[in-house]
């Protein structure tokens, strides 16, 4: 079955770039989607197909997806945007399959 | 407004069953494909389960299969979960969500979520 693999924790400082990583074998030939999570809420899809905003997330969102290695890209990280984040692939073997999630900290 | 509204949660003894319900409105239920997900307390996101828009798709994850059954009735724009054999590890909050494009867009709606305890 196929697996993603995620950094449990990230932390970044008010206004940097926060990068969150999903590791998967090949990757870079799926479809890489990205969630976003706050305590008590339903997830929000924050990046479609690797690299798309869905209307209403903010430019500072972004992705990509190369090799084995999909990036969540959070620049001038705010603190409304700790969460947790989420990846996920469509696979031919396992159908729908999440990362395990990262928590964001804005330190 | 495009909405999904879960509901059927509740408390169940082991082995018992629920049947969730997932009533969407604000957009053509009938073009989209359906998931559920779930949330374990304190844990991540798990995939449930997958329709097609006309039910000619099927998926579930190996952890469900054999005991959950997922169903929509597009007449009446709503998605089904029936839920057998329930099991301790079965308690979690349960999200319906539209994926476009049978999936290629992601979930780009979700419900609020209905919570199911499975405990003696």
């Amino acid at each position: 079955s196929y697996e993603l693999t995620q950094p449990l924790s990230v932390s970044v400082a008010l206004g940097q770039t926060a990068r969150i990583t999903c590791g998967g074998n090949n990757i870079g030939s799926k479809n890489v989607h990205w969630y976003q999570q706050k305590p008590g809420q339903a997830p929000v899809l924050v990046i479609y197909r690797d690299s798309n905003r869905p209307s209403g997330i903010p430019e500072r969102f972004s992705g990509s997806n190369s090799g084995n290695t999909a990036t969540l890209t959070i620049s001038r990280a705010q603190a409304g945007d700790e969460a947790d984040y989420y990846c996920q692939v469509w696979d031919s073997s396992t159908a729908v399959v999440f990362g395990g999630g990262t928590k964001l900290t804005v330190l | 407004e495009v909405q999904l509204v879960e509901s059927g949660g509740g408390l169940v003894k082991p082995g018992g069953s629920l049947r969730l319900s997932c009533a969407a409105s604000g957009f053509t239920f009938s073009s989209y494909s359906m998931n559920w997900v779930r949330q374990a307390p304190g844990k991540g996101l798990e995939w449930v389960s997958s329709i097609s828009s006309s039910s000619s798709y099927i998926y579930y994850a190996d952890s469900v299969k054999g005991r959950f059954t997922i169903s929509r009735d597009n007449a009446k724009n709503s998605l089904y979960l029936q839920m057998n054999s329930l099991r301790a590890e079965d308690t979690a909050v349960y999200y319906c969500a539209r994926a476009p494009s049978g999936g290629d867009y992601g979930m780009d709606v979700w419900g609020q979520g209905t919570t199911v305890t499975v405990s003696s």
